[in-house]
């Protein structure tokens, strides 16, 4: 079993839906959880990341953590097919790149 | 655009041939990290320099290494390549001295094909 599961998709909505991204974990130690957007033949850009549980909000983006359930969230409001990317979790112990675990990720189309 | 440069952007070469692969990080970047982007494995951590000196190492294989020169250029050296070498390489640069990677950037990555 991996450290960290991330659905690979395709997720394709329409625009203007709200969309779910998740992704589950087994080491409770986590504490540090990001996530990031690739474009297709560009590299990861950090969207948000987040201190141990709660949510964060950054205009249309939030993102959110249940140490309790190892379960985190991105959810996009108003998607619009600029958001189209694959969309990766990513979480460690410390923010320490050489600790980060990375979900494979997570397809997603925005239909116009 | 990150500001951190890769060159090439694609390479096709053969197995058991040697390639080098090279980053150029953002202007004022100390810290240099690359990444290795398989389909079956997703992103992983191959080796962080900082102002030269290596710092931080993850599963690189002993058939890479890494170096980072005086201008804080790097280059990524692949030898003895494998068809499983086969992989988007990323390079990534931020300024501090920690490896946080929440301060870095990464650049547009190097397609490897090994054939």
């Amino acid at each position: 079993q991996k450290e960290v599961e991330q659905d690979p998709g395709p997720l394709s909505v329409p625009e203007g839906a709200i969309v779910s991204l998740n992704c589950t974990y087994s080491n409770s130690a986590f504490q540090y959880f990001m996530w990031y957007r690739q474009y297709s033949r560009k590299g990861p850009e950090l969207l948000m990341y987040t201190y141990s549980s709660g949510n964060k909000e950054d205009g249309r983006f939030t993102a959110q953590v249940d140490k309790s359930s190892k379960y985190i969230s991105l959810f996009i409001r108003d998607s619009q097919p600029s958001d189209s990317a694959t969309y990766l979790c990513a979480m460690s112990e410390n923010s320490s790149a050489s600790k980060i675990i990375f979900g494979s990720g997570t397809r997603l189309s925005i239909r116009p | 655009d990150s500001g951190v440069t890769q060159t090439p952007k694609h390479l096709i070469t053969a197995t058991g041939q040697r390639v080098t692969l090279r980053c150029s990080p953002r202007s004022g970047d100390l810290s240099v990290y690359w990444y290795q982007q398989s389909l079956d494995q997703g992103l992983q951590f191959l080796i962080q320099y900082y102002n030269g000196e290596e710092r931080a190492k993850g599963n690189i294989l002993e058939r890479f290494s890494a170096q980072q020169f005086p201008d804080l250029h790097s280059e990524l050296n692949l030898s003895s390549l494998e068809l499983g070498d086969s992989a988007l390489y990323f390079c990534a640069s931020s300024v501090g001295t920690a490896d946080d990677l929440t301060e870095a950037f990464f650049g547009q990555g190097t397609r490897l094909t090994v054939v």
